[in-house]
């Protein structure tokens, strides 16, 4: 399973655009994307999926160049409520969670 | 999406006892998996769980300590046997609506203090 590498922390306001980047320098070929959102005392949310170019849906993009070494997930707007960490995963679906990032979103 | 219960939400329990963690799903679904989140870590895939089948765990995780039952598509239960305090976790189970979607809707969690 690839390994995935996040930042640990990311500060940002509200109704700012957050980008988050994920590397991923070992993804297998039939390797997916996946993020995820994970709210104090609650199990992650799915965000988005993918696996290559971009993929949008209403609550965020993810980003995937053409080699997939990285992705990007891209909050537009943040508000407060978007506090969280956020998991980049890759693989299939035996799910390996890394470290995460913790955003914090002030006003 | 789906909508997945646990029970209990949380327990404060003894050394040397065993605690019977339920999960259950609004609809049937083929995968379902079991993780364990320590305080302040990231979540750790403890075994998978398919109707039919054993269970398969993952490298650290015993059968003996973590007995996991999967009775039907929509239920599946996680025991934490011979408890020590090192088994303070939240425990969270998730399933997969569809196969080869590898996406993964999780349960609010079993938050376990041993004491």
């Amino acid at each position: 399973l690839a390994k995935t590498t996040q930042p640990i922390s990311m500060d940002s306001y509200e109704g700012q655009e957050v980008n988050i980047t994920c590397s991923h320098n070992n993804i297998a070929t039939n390797d997916y994307i996946t993020w995820y959102q994970q709210f104090p005392s609650q199990g992650p949310r799915f965000i988005i999926q993918g696996y290559k170019t971009k993929v949008t849906n209403e609550v965020a993009s993810l980003f995937i160049p053409a080699d997939r070494k990285s992705s990007t997930l891209s909050l537009p707007r943040v508000s407060l409520s978007d506090t969280a960490v956020y998991y980049c995963l890759v693989g299939d679906n035996k799910l390996v969670f890394g470290a995460g990032t913790i955003l914090r979103v002030k006003s | 999406s789906a909508v997945i219960s646990q029970k209990p939400s949380r327990d404060i329990c003894q050394r040397g006892t065993s605690l019977t963690i339920q999960c259950q799903v609004d609809s049937q679904v083929t995968m379902m998996f079991w993780y364990r989140q320590q305080p302040g870590q990231s979540l750790t895939l403890i075994a998978t769980a398919n109707q039919g089948s054993e269970a398969t765990y993952e490298s650290g995780f015993v059968i003996d300590k973590f007995p996991i039952s999967r009775p039907n598509l929509t239920f599946s239960t996680l025991t934490v046997s011979n408890m020590s305090p090192e088994d303070s976790s939240i425990y969270l189970c998730s399933v997969e609506l569809g196969a080869g979607t590898y996406e993964q809707y999780f349960g609010p969690g079993t938050r376990l203090t041993v004491t």
